[in-house]
C-alpha cells in the first residue's frame, strides 16, 4: 500500500530532550516536506527536500534541522525543544519536484513539549 | 505573498443540506487549487484539485471552480451526510522552487442527523 508513515504518532517530552520524529514513504517520490499545523493557522512549511541531499528552509524553519540522505526518509530534528515548538506535525511527498501536484500526507505526529 | 482564506467555522448542517465553504486566494502566477480534508485523528487526505482557470475539480460528491476572475475555489457539495463532518482546508500550490502548499486556516463541518 502506497503510504507515508510517520513515527511516534504521539510524544511527550520535556524542554531541552532532542528528539526526531521519522518519517518514510514508499512511492519513490523525489519531493518531502515538513508543516506543522497550529490553531487557527492551518499548517505551515517548516522544511522541504526537492531530492536526495536537497534540503532548504520553509515557512517556519526556526529550531528545527532535517537531513534527506535516502529517497524514502526524511526526519524531523529538535535539538532542543521548547513549548512553542508543541504543534501537530505532518511529513508530506509527491512525485516530482517540477510541477505543483499532489501531495501525500503521513498520519501526523502529536508532540507536548513540556 | 501568497494565501488563502477561508471562510471560519464551525459550519453545522443537518443531513441532506446544501454545504458552501468559501475559499479565496492571493497568489502570483497562476496556481493550481486544492481541497483537503481531514477526518478526526487522520492526516490530511486531496479532495479535489483544479491546476487552471474555469477547471472543475469533483470527487464524492464535492464541487469546486477555480475562478480566476474572483480569484477564488469555493467548495460545494449537494446533500451532506453526517460522514462528511471533517476539517476541510483550502490550498495552493505554484510554481515556485519551494512547492509548498499554502494553506487556508481550515473550517470544520459538523453534519447532524
Amino acid at each position: 500500500e502506497a503510504q507515508v508513515t510517520q513515527n511516534p504518532r504521539y510524544l511527550i517530552t520535556v524542554t531541552g530532550k532532542k528528539l526526531t520524529v521519522t518519517c518514510s514513504q514508499n512511492m519513490n517520490h523525489e519531493y518531502m516536506s515538513w508543516y506543522r499545523q497550529d490553531p487557527g493557522l492551518g499548517l505551515r512549511q517548516i522544511y522541504y527536500s526537492m531530492n536526495v541531499e536537497v534540503t532548504d528552509k520553509g515557512d517556519v524553519p526556526e529550531g528545527y534541522k532535517v537531513s534527506r540522505k535516502e529517497k524514502r526518509n526524511f526526519p524531523l530534528i529538535l535539538e532542543s525543544p521548547s513549548p512553542n515548538q508543541t504543534s501537530l506535525y505532518f511529513c508530506a511527498s509527491s512525485l516530482s519536484s517540477a510541477t505543483p501536484d499532489t501531495q501525500y500526507f503521513g498520519p501526523g505526529t502529536r508532540l507536548t513539549v513540556l | 505573498g501568497d494565501s488563502v482564506t477561508q471562510m471560519e467555522g464551525p459550519v453545522t448542517l443537518s443531513e441532506e443540506a446544501f454545504l458552501t465553504i468559501n475559499c479565496t486566494y492571493t497568489a502570483t502566477g497562476y496556481p493550481s487549487l486544492f481541497w483537503y480534508v481531514q477526518y478526526p485523528g487522520e492526516g490530511l487526505q486531496l479532495l479535489l484539485k483544479a491546476t487552471k482557470a474555469d477547471d472543475k475539480g469533483s470527487n464524492k460528491g464535492f464541487e469546486a471552480t477555480y475562478r480566476k476572475e474572483t480569484t477564488s475555489f469555493h467548495l460545494e457539495k449537494g446533500s451532506v451526510q453526517v460522514s462528511d463532518s471533517a476539517v476541510y482546508f483550502c490550498a495552493l500550490s505554484d510554481y515556485t522552487g519551494r512547492r509548498a502548499l499554502t494553506f487556508g486556516s481550515g473550517t470544520r463541518l459538523q453534519v447532524q442527523p
